[in-house]
């Protein structure tokens, strides 16, 4: 058990360029999560998967950013048009089941110019 | 919609000393699951512990330990023999229950917990 891990670990754009990011979760956790941490505020949820379906988003993913699981294991997260906004932690999580503790990735810290 | 609140930014205690950390919720569910997260300067979120709203006993966690009032809707953290390593930034979370599509996680703004030598 190698623990969720995140690439990259740190990026830097310019505003307007899209940036991906990738997420593995631990092996066998069907249930994948992503949320964004600003400076001194606590993670916010944005999207959840559950194998390969993307069963719930929140109203902070806007149109310009979207995910995917293409296989149920490890996800992407794009965003597009990168405004000085998104910059921010971005943190996956994952969990086996229903009700299980959600493990969390180092994050990917994002920094846009 | 389900708040979480962690009304002090920042706390300190002496090395060896005991400390409590706040937490109040807001909820309309009667199950649903509570947690304290630690996440240290520049490393990752870990669990500290976890507790179900229909258990009655506070969850412990070898010096970590839980005072969940369920009618106050408090959710306290209380660490005992604080240790330099200790010092780290705390969230408590709050977990809606199962089966209600309730998968992700309301945390609170944290509370910065330094431990004094």
């Amino acid at each position: 058990d190698t623990g969720v891990s995140q690439n990259p670990r740190h990026k830097i754009t310019k505003r307007g360029q899209n940036v991906t990011f990738r997420c593995d979760p631990i092996s066998e956790h069907n249930r994948l999560y992503w949320y964004r941490q600003t400076l001194g505020q606590g993670p916010e949820f944005l999207t959840y998967f559950q194998n390969e379906a993307q069963l719930e988003k929140s109203r902070l993913l806007s149109d310009r950013f979207s995910a995917e699981r293409p296989k149920g294991s490890f996800s992407t997260l794009e965003i597009q048009r990168t405004e000085q906004g998104d910059s921010a932690m971005y943190l996956c999580a994952s969990s086996l089941k229903p009700g299980e503790t959600q493990y969390f990735g180092p994050g990917t810290r994002l920094l846009v110019l | 919609a389900q708040t979480v609140t962690q009304s002090q930014p920042e706390m300190s205690v002496q090395e060896a000393e005991t400390v409590t950390l706040s937490c109040t919720y807001d909820t309309s569910e009667s199950d649903y699951y509570l947690f304290w997260y630690k996440q240290p300067p520049s490393r990752q979120m870990i669990l500290v512990i976890r507790q179900e709203a229909y258990k009655q006993q506070n969850a412990t966690e070898n010096r970590f330990s839980v005072n969940f009032q369920k009618a106050a809707k408090s959710f306290s953290l209380k660490i005992s023999d604080s240790q330099l390593g200790d010092a780290a930034m705390y969230f408590c979370a709050y977990r809606g229950p199962l089966g209600g599509g309730y998968q992700k996680v309301t945390f609170g703004t944290g509370t910065k917990l330094q431990v004094i030598p």
